[in-house]
């Protein structure tokens, strides 16, 4: 049972087009994420939602467009890719309780390759 | 906002040979402080944590160490094995809030 899933695992496209990737969490967790991790293994934060609301945002272009239908699913979307969008994509959800938040589960990932 | 910085970015170790990996924070308001440890094409996975009200943590090979005073934490690996091969990050989060900040990630390399 996968805790954390996350589609498409590979996403191959051209500048310019939009495209989406889904994320799904069956652990019963209040809080999901979408992290940035680019070709040097850096992992930067782009948006968290706390029961479908927006909690963070972080610098991001507005190209990309969190939504989220119910606190199991966060999808991400992005219009008019660019080079620089190129990167792999997790999704990660964690539980809070009280005034701790709890560990991140991460999916597998989404590699985005702009071409 | 919350800076991590790690160091250092690659390690090679001979196998049965300690590592070491250190953080530094800059929010002083940080208090949980996770590792993770990615394998080549994985997801990240935690590891071990340690809360801001001890020092030192151990769970089998491996331990953490948390100085608050200096805003530094190390990860300790000790009697490396070639599947301890991974990037490992560090992270800070303060009370109450959702972000979690990663450090620049280390590449640990085992050699046989």
């Amino acid at each position: 049972d996968t805790a954390v899933s996350q589609t498409p695992k590979y996403l191959v496209t051209q500048m310019g087009n939009d495209k989406s990737i889904k994320c799904e969490q069956n652990l019963g967790h209040d809080t999901m994420y979408w992290y940035k991790q680019d070709s040097k293994k850096f992992l930067k934060i782009m948006f968290s939602y706390n029961n479908k609301e927006l909690i963070i945002n972080e610098t991001v272009p507005n190209r990309f467009s969190p939504k989220s239908p119910d606190k199991a699913h966060l999808n991400l979307h992005i219009n008019s890719l660019e080079l620089g969008d190129s990167a792999v994509y997790f999704c990660a959800s964690s539980q809070a309780s009280g005034s701790l938040t709890g560990e991140l589960f991460f999916g597998e990932g989404s590699r985005l390759t702009v071409l | 906002g919350e800076n991590v910085e790690q160091h250092p970015s690659t390690l090679s170790v001979q196998e049965g040979d300690s590592a070491v990996i250190k953080c530094t924070y800059s929010d002083s308001a940080s208090n949980y402080f996770p590792w993770y440890k990615q394998e080549l094409g994985k997801r990240p996975q935690l590891i071990i944590d340690i809360r801001s009200n001890v020092g030192e943590k151990k769970d089998q090979r491996i331990a953490v160490t948390l100085n608050k005073t200096a805003k530094h934490f190390s990860l300790h690996i000790t009697e490396t094995q070639p599947e301890d091969s991974a990037v490992y990050f560090c992270a800070a989060r303060a009370t109450g809030a959702n972000n979690l900040f990663f450090g620049t990630g280390t590449r640990l390399t085992v050699i046989p």
